[in-house]
């Protein structure tokens, strides 16, 4: 059982390139999210789901695109990227809403845009 | 908009002292809340969470307490360790999704031998 599993671990990025951050979870979880922790700052939410086939945004979501065509993978894409992206990005799936179901994270891709 | 947030960003206790960290939040409709600590070059992970009809629930050295008058959470750690040098973070669940967690800016302790 791995977990929450996000790759790359580290990615350097030109301004305007695009890529994909990888999120995949083995533990049957209906719920995942896309976090981004910038230094000082707590984590900050910007997308999420409820379940294969739905998503919707967090609190900052601009130039962020996701997807999630199964239970087990929610990509992140970054469409042009841009300095201000600069950051660490955390995964994070859960069980189920409310109590005894917290989000399990992964160990987060560190971004440099450039 | 609103967020929820601590009162100190970092905190030095010696081994063996009991450790309190705090966290205001302004959102009276959360019903659901949450303390993470995150190690350095780690992921956040689940320490202990309570729901909003409670007042205080204990883990194993870890108590959290939850005042909804006056909107604070606390957790209080027992005879803190050396290991438990991390940031710690409070999160409230703001909609039904239980993904959808709004974080503090975290709380650094460190723990002196």
């Amino acid at each position: 059982n791995a977990g929450v599993t996000q790759t790359p671990k580290f990615q350097v990025l030109k301004t305007g390139q695009s890529m994909t951050l990888q999120c995949a979870q083995d533990m049957n979880h209906e719920y995942m999210s896309w976090y981004r922790q910038d230094p000082g700052m707590g984590l900050r939410l910007i997308h999420y789901s409820v379940g294969a086939g739905i998503t919707d945004q967090g609190e900052v979501p601009n130039g962020y695109n996701v997807s999630r065509s199964t239970t087990e993978d929610f990509p992140l894409r970054l469409l042009s990227a841009a300095p201000s992206q600069t950051s660490v990005y955390f995964c994070a799936s859960s069980h189920g809403t409310g109590h005894n179901s917290p989000l399990h994270f992964g160990n987060g891709t560190r971004l440099t845009v450039t | 908009g609103e967020s929820v947030g601590l009162h100190l960003p970092t905190l030095s206790v010696q081994e063996g002292d009991n450790s309190i960290i705090n966290c205001a939040y302004s959102n009276s409709a959360s019903d659901y809340f949450i303390w993470y600590k995150q190690e350095s070059g780690k992921g956040p992970q689940f320490i202990i969470d309570i729901r909003s009809n409670m007042d205080k629930r204990q883990g194993q050295r870890v108590t959290v307490l939850l005042n909804k008058t006056v909107k604070h959470l606390s957790l209080q750690i027992a005879a803190t360790q050396p290991g438990d040098s991390a940031v710690y973070f409070c999160a409230e669940n703001i909609r039904q999704a239980g993904t959808a967690l709004i974080f503090g800016k975290g709380t650094t302790l460190s723990v002196s031998s």
